[in-house]
């Protein structure tokens, strides 16, 4: 079972280009999530799925966007890159609420914008 | 001021000895609370839930203490496999689950 699958590992993007950071998890978690991890900040939230079809906005949303068009996939994409982008990225997902079930995590995305 | 505040550290222990971290929470609304670790350039993974009554897996013991809104993890008989960074992870329910990390501490073990 691999659980929760992102692609790429790592990427060096230049800024203004677009980019999708792929997701795909095969446990059949109604909800997923995207999260950056910056150094002393910790994990904050871009933006999550409840369930297939649905979608919300995190602490960060900003210059990002989101589909979950079925239950397996939430690719999370930036429409035009900026250096304060540059951050790890980790997909998530749960098979209910976050607050009462255990959050898996995959092995993160390395992103750097320049 | 961060709703959910931990102690950075580094944390420099011998192997063997017994460790603790607190994690301070500012909304008392906060229900449900969880220790995550994470290892260097890895994803977090859940270690246990914090429950009211204080809970013990192996050599880990969490404790809430609600009153003073912090959580703990205390660590017995260090070993060099538990040097992680440790997440301290707070949710709440307000119309909408509501979770946090923090930020982690971390734990280095020496031989």
């Amino acid at each position: 079972i691999a659980g929760i699958t992102q692609a790429p590992t790592s990427q060096i993007l230049a800024a203004g280009r677009r980019m999708t950071l792929r997701c795909t998890q095969d446990m059949r978690h109604n909800a997923m999530y995207w999260y950056r991890q910056d150094l002393g900040l910790g994990l904050r939230l871009i933006h999550y799925s409840n369930t297939a079809g649905t979608t919300g906005k995190g602490e960060v949303p900003d210059g990002y966007s989101v589909s979950r068009a079925n239950t397996d996939d939430f690719p999370l994409t930036l429409a035009s890159a900026v250096p304060s982008q540059t951050s790890v990225y980790f997909c998530a997902s749960s098979a209910g609420p976050l607050g009462n079930t255990e959050a898996f995590f995959g092995q993160g995305t390395r992103l750097t914008v320049v | 001021r961060k709703e959910v505040e931990q102690d950075p550290g580094p944390f420099n222990v011998p192997e063997g000895a017994t460790v603790a971290f607190n994690c301070t929470y500012s909304n008392s609304a906060s229900q449900s609370f969880f220790w995550y670790r994470q290892d260097c350039r890895k994803e977090p993974k859940l270690l246990m839930s914090v429950y009211s009554s204080g809970n013990e897996d192996g050599r880990f013991t969490a404790q809430l203490n609600r009153a003073s809104q912090y959580i703990s993890l205390l660590i017995r008989d260090s070993k060099l496999s538990d040097s992680a960074t440790y997440l301290c992870v707070v949710s709440r329910n307000t119309g909408g689950f509501k979770t946090i990390f923090g930020a982690g501490t971390r734990l280095f073990v020496k031989a």
